[in-house]
C-alpha cells in the first residue's frame, strides 16, 4: 500500500522559520513534490525531490532522505501570506499515480 | 490565460442525475490528471491519461465515473446517477512528460449533490 503522513497543523510567528515533515511509503518512488495551496484555491507547485538531500529556492527548501521515507519543507521569513495548506504528494513507479498525504495546515500569526 | 481551465466552477445538482465535467490542459501538456478533494483533506487521484490513452484508473473508483479525452486534449470526467457522497472539488492538473513531472492545477469544479 501507500500511505503519506503529515501533521494536521501548525503555528508560527511571522518573520520566524517553520519546518513541516512527511514521512512516506509507497511503492517505488520517482520524486516527492510540495504544494502549497490556500483556500478555496488549486493547489500550486512549490518544490521536486527525487534524490537525497537539500533544494533551496528562496525563502522554501525542501529537504529528502529516500532511505529513510522523509521529506520536510522548511519556511523562512515567514509572512501572513504563508498561511495556507502544505501538501506532500510522491510519485510513485512509472505509470503509477500520485499519492497525495492530508496536508498540514499552517497559521502564521502577527 | 494559457493555464488549466474547468468548466464549470461549481455545479449543484439533484441526487440521481448525471454531471459532466469539463477540463482543458495547458496545451503542450500531454499527461492529464483528476482527483477529488474533499475538505481537510489531500487531493485523491481518479485518473490520469497520456495523450488519449487512460493509462490508470483508482482501484477505488466507482463504476459510476468515467473520463475521456478522446483528442488528447481536453477531457471530460463524467458521474453517472450521483450521490450525496461525490459532493467535492473536482481538480484537473496536467503536465508534460520530462523530469520533473510538475503538475499544473486547475480551478476546480465544486459539484455539491443535494
Amino acid at each position: 500500500g501507500q500511505n503519506i503522513d503529515q501533521p494536521t497543523e501548525m503555528t508560527a510567528t511571522e518573520g520566524a522559520i517553520v519546518q513541516i515533515n512527511c514521512t512516506y511509503q509507497t511503492s517505488g518512488f520517482n520524486g516527492l513534490f510540495w504544494y502549497q495551496q490556500h483556500a478555496g484555491e488549486a493547489p500550486t507547485f512549490l518544490s521536486y525531490n527525487v534524490l537525497d538531500g537539500l533544494e533551496e529556492k528562496g525563502r522554501f527548501s525542501s529537504f529528502l532522505s529516500r532511505s529513510k521515507g522523509y521529506s520536510y519543507l522548511l519556511l523562512k521569513e515567514l509572512q501572513m501570506k504563508d498561511s495556507a495548506s502544505y501538501l506532500c504528494a510522491v510519485y510513485g513507479n512509472y505509470g503509477q499515480n500520485f499519492v497525495f498525504g492530508p496536508g498540514t495546515r499552517l497559521s502564521v500569526l502577527p | 490565460d494559457t493555464g488549466v481551465s474547468q468548466n464549470p466552477r461549481h455545479k449543484i445538482t439533484k441526487r440521481g442525475q448525471n454531471v459532466t465535467f469539463r477540463c482543458d490542459p495547458i496545451s503542450e501538456h500531454n499527461r492529464l490528471y483528476w482527483y477529488r478533494q474533499t475538505l481537510g483533506q489531500g487531493p485523491e487521484f481518479l485518473t490520469y491519461f497520456q495523450n488519449e490513452a487512460q493509462l490508470e484508473k483508482s482501484r477505488l473508483l466507482s463504476d459510476r465515473f468515467s473520463a475521456e479525452r478522446p483528442k488528447g486534449s481536453f477531457s471530460t470526467l463524467e458521474i453517472q446517477r450521483t450521490e450525496q457522497g461525490d459532493s467535492a472539488m473536482y481538480l484537473c492538473a496536467s503536465s508534460i512528460l520530462d523530469r520533473s513531472n510538475e503538475q499544473y492545477f486547475g480551478p476546480g469544479t465544486r459539484l455539491t449533490v443535494t
